[in-house]
């Protein structure tokens, strides 16, 4: 099955730099790349997505890349804010497939 | 629109005794998912559900874990009994068909602590 490597573990950054978090994949077939964000007492959120397809993805503060021939794909967040700290998680499945096999997630904090 | 509802939102129980946890997932959302998350890990899928029928219960316990989702809305996952290593959170998803199932939205989970 797939398996989904993240990194770092921990982040802390100041406020107003940026964050990167890194993730690798082990199955080539894997075409669809979602990262969720998880604060402290609740459920992990849907905060941007990329398909196989595209190379690079935008909204606003964050971006996501996908390197295919690498397999591994990124996070980017820029001007970080204090209302950013929290778990992010990366995942990979195959379209259609229904199943994410998730990273075990980047605690971020950003510092005031 | 209101999203996943899971209840309880904690629950401390000692080993060997049952315990179940209920999810009302968005209103037409047909995929249903049950999830385990153990303390700084990522979500690991242990049943997924479409309509009322189970599709893939392949990473489900099925010794002591058992799930059922009447009429294709609500479903319950139990646990019969509960051992100390099934300490963690579990949380329930759902996502519209034809959407490729990808975007899954989570309920804030239920922390089961086994004592």
């Amino acid at each position: 099955g797939e398996n989904v490597e993240q990194h770092p573990s921990t982040l802390s950054v100041q406020e107003g730099d940026s964050a990167v978090i890194k993730c690798t994949y082990s199955d080539s077939a894997s075409n669809y790349f979602p990262w969720y964000k998880q604060e402290l007492g609740k459920g992990p959120q849907l905060i941007i997505d990329i398909r196989s397809n595209v190379g690079e993805k935008k909204d606003q503060r964050i971006a996501v890349t996908l390197n295919k021939t690498a397999k591994h794909f990124s996070l980017h967040i820029t001007e970080t804010q204090p209302e950013d700290s929290a778990v992010y998680f990366c995942a990979a499945s195959i379209r259609n497939d229904y199943k994410l096999s998730f990273g075990a997630g980047t605690t971020v904090t950003v510092r005031a | 629109e209101a999203g996943v509802v899971q209840s309880p939102r904690y629950k401390i129980i000692e080993k060997k005794q049952p315990v179940a946890f209920w999810c009302n997932p968005i209103s037409g959302h047909n995929t249903l998912y049950w999830y385990r998350q153990n303390l700084g890990q990522g979500p690991e899928l242990l049943i997924r559900y479409e309509n009322e029928e189970a599709v893939d219960d392949s990473q489900l316990p099925k010794d002591r874990f058992s799930a059922e989702r009447l009429k294709g809305v609500d479903s319950t996952l139990k646990i019969q009994p509960a051992e100390l290593g099934d300490s963690a959170v579990y949380l329930c998803a759902s996502s519209l068909r034809g959407t490729g199932g990808e975007k899954l939205f989570f309920g804030s989970g239920t922390q089961l602590s086994v004592l």
